[in-house]
């Protein structure tokens, strides 16, 4: 199994730029999460989607952060615009179970989006 | 909401020394999480404790899980070089969402 799939791997866009990071859970997972991780706030979770509904996006900064999850294989998080205090690690992670319950319910992290907001 | 305090925040050792972060709540635990975080990379789940009182081995890392439930601790025993990074521990709160601690990064001296 490939894990899970983030792209970019980095990104450096400017201020007012739409960012587009992307993910592909482990196939079967049907939990997915997204994180920022930064030296001052640690690692958040931003929002988390089962059977590919959003259930919680209550970590979600504000209305410029936006995510979907078409399909069972893909998901996005947008910033729409961007500003240098979006910059972060992003991570994308995936689980078995519903909305992590249950004993099997570890989490799959991705290599992570490291995204620089100039 | 759930809150998870990590502590300490840093550890420097010098390697063979031993090492161990704590985990602390307020609120009794359904279950916990720990994750190693190496310099660089991603978080990569190590293990998780649901029974009161729970001890749990793998080779040098001991997890314990308190008997009220509300804390958690990782020791390493001896610690080595490959033992550097970041370790996390999480709490699962009522809505089922990872809540993660604010880690305690090791840092090991050869």
């Amino acid at each position: 199994d490939a894990g899970v799939i983030q792209s970019p791997r980095h990104e450096v866009t400017e201020m007012g730029q739409e960012v587009t990071l992307r993910c592909k859970p482990i196939s079967g997972h049907n939990s997915l999460f997204w994180y920022r991780q930064t030296m001052m706030r640690g690692l958040e979770l931003l929002i988390y989607f089962n059977n590919n509904v959003p259930i919680d996006d209550s970590g979600m900064p504000e209305d410029r952060f936006s995510a979907k999850m078409p399909n069972a294989s893909f998901s996005t998080l947008k910033i729409q615009p961007s500003e240098p205090r979006d910059s972060a690690v992003y991570f994308c992670a995936s689980s078995l179970g519903s909305g992590g319950r249950g004993p099997y319910n570890e989490q799959f992290f991705g290599p992570g989006t490291r995204l620089t907001v100039l | 909401g759930q809150q998870v305090m990590q502590i300490p925040q840093y550890q420097h050792v010098q390697e063979g020394e031993d090492f161990t972060t704590y985990c602390n709540s307020s609120t009794t635990l359904s279950n916990i999480q720990w994750y190693k975080q190496r310099p660089g990379g991603h978080p990569v789940f190590l293990i998780q404790l649901v029974k009161s009182g729970e001890v749990k081995k793998q080779k040098r890392l001991t997890f314990q899980f308190g008997e009220a439930k509300k804390n958690s601790s990782l020791h390493i025993t001896a610690t080595q070089t490959t033992d550097v990074g970041t370790y996390f521990c999480a709490a699962m709160d009522s809505s089922y969402k990872l809540i993660f601690g604010s880690g305690t990064r090791l840092l090991v001296r050869p």
